[in-house]
């Protein structure tokens, strides 16, 4: 299994609170990527990064910033969480996005917001 | 707008039985059509599929994709209740300034009874 791993794996919380989602990697890959996940949508790109401090939008960005300090970090945080947002969070990471490269993906982050 | 569609949504099958998934997709600037295996956690990559016609094969797995019609399928032969997992299809397209990105379809829900 690609080394990834997502911190917190559940989370509860209120509306109206910050909530930051973690993913680490330890295979100095280039690309990391947060999906969410729900039932009815599939998995849909929120943001992603090609680089330390380079990040671009997804097809569902809005309420959602990501940051990258360090390659084997990414970070996405909902400032201030809303009902909506209750997913399951996934990260991805690829090597490059050549052809014939795949996204791996993370266990999960199951995010409650009530 | 960029769509993937999968069909059937759920299928139930006994052990033994062969299936076959669906996977049609409408995108712009399309590179590749990946399928992945999800079983109440993280998907994990089966295949990549990049030119029409040619089968990938991996065990009992299959899959083959036909750029003029727009369309992959993913066999399985001789079924077990290991297989019992949600198969996710997905194409990766050019999404501009250099970027790819994945679109996924809703998943087929696969069971497996004895």
């Amino acid at each position: 299994d690609a080394g990834i791993t997502q911190s917190p794996r559940h989370k509860v919380t209120e509306t109206g609170t910050p909530v930051t989602l973690r993913c680490h990697q330890t295979e100095n890959h280039r690309y990391m990527y947060w999906y969410r996940q729900d039932p009815g949508h599939g998995l849909r790109l929120i943001h992603y990064s090609y680089g330390v401090k380079d990040t671009d939008k997804g097809e569902v960005s809005d309420g959602y910033s990501v940051s990258r300090s360090k390659t084997e970090d990414f970070l996405l945080t909902l400032e201030s969480a809303t009902s909506s947002q209750t997913s399951v969070y996934f990260c991805a990471i690829s090597e490059s996005q050549l052809a014939g490269e795949t996204q791996y993906f993370g266990p999960g982050t199951r995010l409650l917001v009530l | 707008e960029d769509k993937v569609v999968q069909s059937p949504l759920s299928l139930v099958v006994h052990e033994g039985d062969t299936v076959t998934l669906n996977c049609s997709y409408e995108v712009t600037n399309f590179r590749s059509l990946l399928w992945y295996k999800q079983e109440k956690k993280a998907p994990t990559f089966l295949f990549m599929l990049t030119s029409s016609g040619i089968e990938k094969k991996s065990g009992r797995l299959s899959s083959i994709l036909d750029k003029k019609e727009l369309f992959s399928i993913l066999n399985i032969t001789a079924t077990q209740t290991g297989d019992s997992a949600v198969y996710l299809c997905a194409v990766d397209r050019y999404s501009g300034a250099g970027s790819y990105q994945l679109t996924f379809g809703k998943g087929t829900k696969l069971s497996v009874i004895p």
